[in-house]
């Protein structure tokens, strides 16, 4: 069984669309993260909800917006899509919201704008 | 897949010596420090994690350095094997009350057969 799942694995959409990607976890985790890894690999925190509750907030456009229905789902939707979102957006989960809880990923969900 | 123009600091090695991965961070007060392991086309995966107040860990084939007084960590991978090709990322967590990971550049290793 897939620990942290995300889809979709791959999405192509134009400039001005509205996209989401969705998560889950079954490790019975407590937070989820949203991570994005640019086109050099480097890998940044967007966001972490801890039981449904916003924690890290990391400087991200309002156009993307995190949701999360329960503490085992953690979804991503962008609004206005640009160019500059392209990037692979991985998901991922930690039993604890403090420091030193292992941090797994999910398999990452490329996106492309054109 | 890879990105054209990617310039990742890369590391090559022979199948079966050893490899050292080594990596600066940048906060001197995170307090947890992660490998990950990244092949191509998937997610980062859990390799070791040390704590602050050891300064060294090991497991199946790999061992992790701490030296906090440079602010360094390695990780070194014994009888380095092909499935071992990929990139490898150090990340700090800066530490308190959120588990945020900083992550590090990223190094590509390859091994040649």
């Amino acid at each position: 069984d897939t620990a942290v799942s995300q889809t979709p694995k791959y999405l192509v959409t134009q400039m001005g669309n509205d996209k989401s990607i969705k998560c889950e976890q079954n490790l019975g985790h407590d937070t989820m993260y949203w991570y994005k890894q640019d086109s050099k690999k480097f890998l940044k925190i967007m966001f972490s909800y801890n039981n449904k509750e916003l924690i890290i907030n990391e400087t991200v456009p309002n156009r993307f917006s995190p949701k999360s229905p329960d503490k085992a789902h953690l979804n991503l939707h962008i609004n206005s899509l640009e160019l500059g979102d392209s990037a692979v957006y991985f998901c991922a989960s930690s039993q604890t919201r403090r420091s030193g809880g292992t941090i797994y990923f999910g398999e990452g969900s490329w996106l492309t704008v054109v | 897949g890879e990105s054209v123009g990617l310039h990742l600091p890369t590391l090559s090695v022979q199948e079966g010596d050893n490899s050292i991965i080594n990596c600066a961070y940048s906060n001197s007060a995170s307090d947890y420090f992660i490998w990950y392991k990244q092949e191509s086309g998937k997610g980062p995966q859990f390799i070791i994690d040390i704590r602050s107040n050891m300064d060294k860990r090991q497991g199946q084939r790999v061992t992790v350095l701490l030296n906090k007084t440079v602010k360094h960590l390695s990780l070194q991978i014994a009888a380095t094997q092909p499935g071992d090709s990929a990139v490898y990322f150090c990340a700090e967590n800066i530490g308190g009350a959120t588990n945020k990971l900083i992550f590090g550049t990223g190094t590509l290793l390859a091994v040649q057969p």
